[in-house]
């Protein structure tokens, strides 16, 4: 079985704030690593797919990098915002997508 | 935004009995998925779709069967429902490996 991990489970940063989390996965047979947000009440929405050893992506303070050697991405947000308040999903790529529980965060003003 | 609808958004019902929830999409993805989202466990694949009257079960697709006789539809049945089956279920659609899109989501309740 195939697992995909992240962590921290949860976060709680102050407005203004940087942080980071982790997400690891098999490191043999790679395909695609994808970045979900999930906001609550919502429905999971695309932030990244992630193909390349090295791989940086970016969407205005986010960004993320992938090792695909190692087996893990990181998800970075600078100067955290209330707004991005949610639950951050990866998802290993096979035939099929395998999702890791999440990161929660919490963002106070 | 995918264009992806689900029907119910919400229902109870009661343990025996069937159920059947909808994904519809106006999207044309080929491929269609069903997930089940319960705490501590995030999203676990029940079935997917591969084309019509191509499906595939998931990790968790015990106590669950599926129907896709057009691109559009991709319909979700629990023959008997049992208390174990209550969570939100999603519907995604995509094409292969690429991106999925995930609908509002449908809450349902087994008593």
């Amino acid at each position: 079985i195939l697992n995909v991990e992240q962590s921290p489970q949860s976060l709680h940063v102050q407005e203004g704030d940087s942080t980071n989390f982790t997400c690891s996965f098999p490191s043999s047979n790679f395909y695609a690593l994808h970045w979900y947000r999930w906001e609550t009440a919502k429905s999971p929405e695309a932030l990244f797919v992630m193909t390349l050893n090295g791989d940086e992506k970016k969407k205005g303070r986010i960004s993320a990098t992938l090792n695909t050697k190692e087996g893990y991405s990181y998800l970075y947000i600078k100067g955290s915002q209330p707004e991005d308040s949610a639950t951050y999903l990866c998802a290993f790529n096979t035939d099929k997508l395998i999702f890791g529980t999440g990161t929660r965060l919490q963002v106070f003003p | 935004d995918a264009g992806i609808t689900q029907s119910p958004r919400h229902k109870v019902t009661e343990t025996g009995t069937p159920v059947t929830l909808r994904c519809h999409q106006t999207e044309n993805h080929r491929y269609m998925y069903w997930y089940r989202q319960d705490p501590g466990h995030g999203l676990r694949l029940i079935h997917y779709s591969y084309g019509v009257k191509d499906t595939d079960k998931g990790e968790v697709s015990d106590g669950y069967s599926v129907s896709r006789s057009k691109t559009e539809d991709f319909l979700l049945t629990l023959e008997s429902a049992t208390s174990s089956q209550t969570s939100v279920y999603f519907c995604a659609t995509g094409e292969g490996t690429d991106t999925q899109y995930f609908g509002p989501g449908t809450r349902l309740t087994v008593l």
